[in-house]
């Protein structure tokens, strides 16, 4: 019963670097986010999925890009880290909206993500 | 702009007592609010929702209230347990059918034995 699957759980970048936060889920949702998470804020969505091939921005998408090839996988791509985003990533999924009402998210356990 | 906000960062309540979680949102276009458990090291839980077409939703010792007029809510817990202590987040959703949520920024709630 895994869920929502991210990893790595921590890592530790330099300035400049670039990594990928991989995110899988087993429970078939069609739809999946990307959130961040500062010290004593909110989760704030970076990009979501609806489907495989359909990616959109949300709120904060700059510094980072986004792949959806298949329904399970989610990858988080940032191409050129820097110690603004240092936070913690969260990865969640859902199932489609029914009768006009949106299905709670299903999160994975989050990366611990530092740039020094 | 904080479409969603937790103006309580922390709360403590006696085991046994009723816990009060408050959270204000300025969107009219919110129809669906959420609230959500965190402990640390995991991600947030579901714990309850609320359509806009209701006033009230109740789960267990969990309750929600929604006042759309005064663009408020709150979770009640009844009783409040030791286990209950984490960081609650209140979240909501337009009607875009994608799913979006915008969250507030979290109460952190500690039960006392």
């Amino acid at each position: 019963n895994a869920g929502v699957t991210q990893t790595p759980k921590f890592r530790i970048l330099k300035i400049g670097q670039s990594m990928t936060l991989q995110c899988t889920q087993d429970m078939n949702h069609n739809y999946m986010y990307w959130y961040r998470q500062d010290p004593g804020m909110g989760l704030k969505l970076i990009y979501y999925s609806v489907g495989a091939g359909i990616t959109d921005k949300g709120e904060v998408p700059n510094g980072y890009n986004v792949s959806r090839s298949t329904t399970e996988d989610f990858p988080l791509r940032l191409e050129l880290a820097a110690p603004s985003q240092t936070s913690v990533y969260f990865c969640a999924s859902s199932r489609i909206s029914t009768g006009g009402l949106n299905q709670p998210q299903h999160f994975g356990d989050g990366t611990r993500l530092s740039i020094l | 702009d904080q479409q969603v906000k937790q103006n309580s960062p922390s709360l403590s309540v006696q085991e046994g007592r009723i816990s009060i979680l408050n959270c204000d949102y300025t969107n009219s276009m919110f129809d669906y609010f959420l609230w959500y458990k965190k402990y640390p090291a995991e991600g947030p839980t579901f714990l309850i929702s609320i359509s806009s077409i209701k006033d009230k939703n109740e789960d267990g010792r969990f309750t929600v209230f929604l006042n759309k007029s005064a663009k408020h809510l709150s979770l009640h817990i009844v009783p409040s347990q030791p286990g209950d202590s984490a960081v609650y987040f209140c979240a909501a959703s337009g009607s875009s059918n994608t799913g979006k949520l915008i969250f507030g920024q979290g109460t952190t709630l500690q039960v006392k034995p």
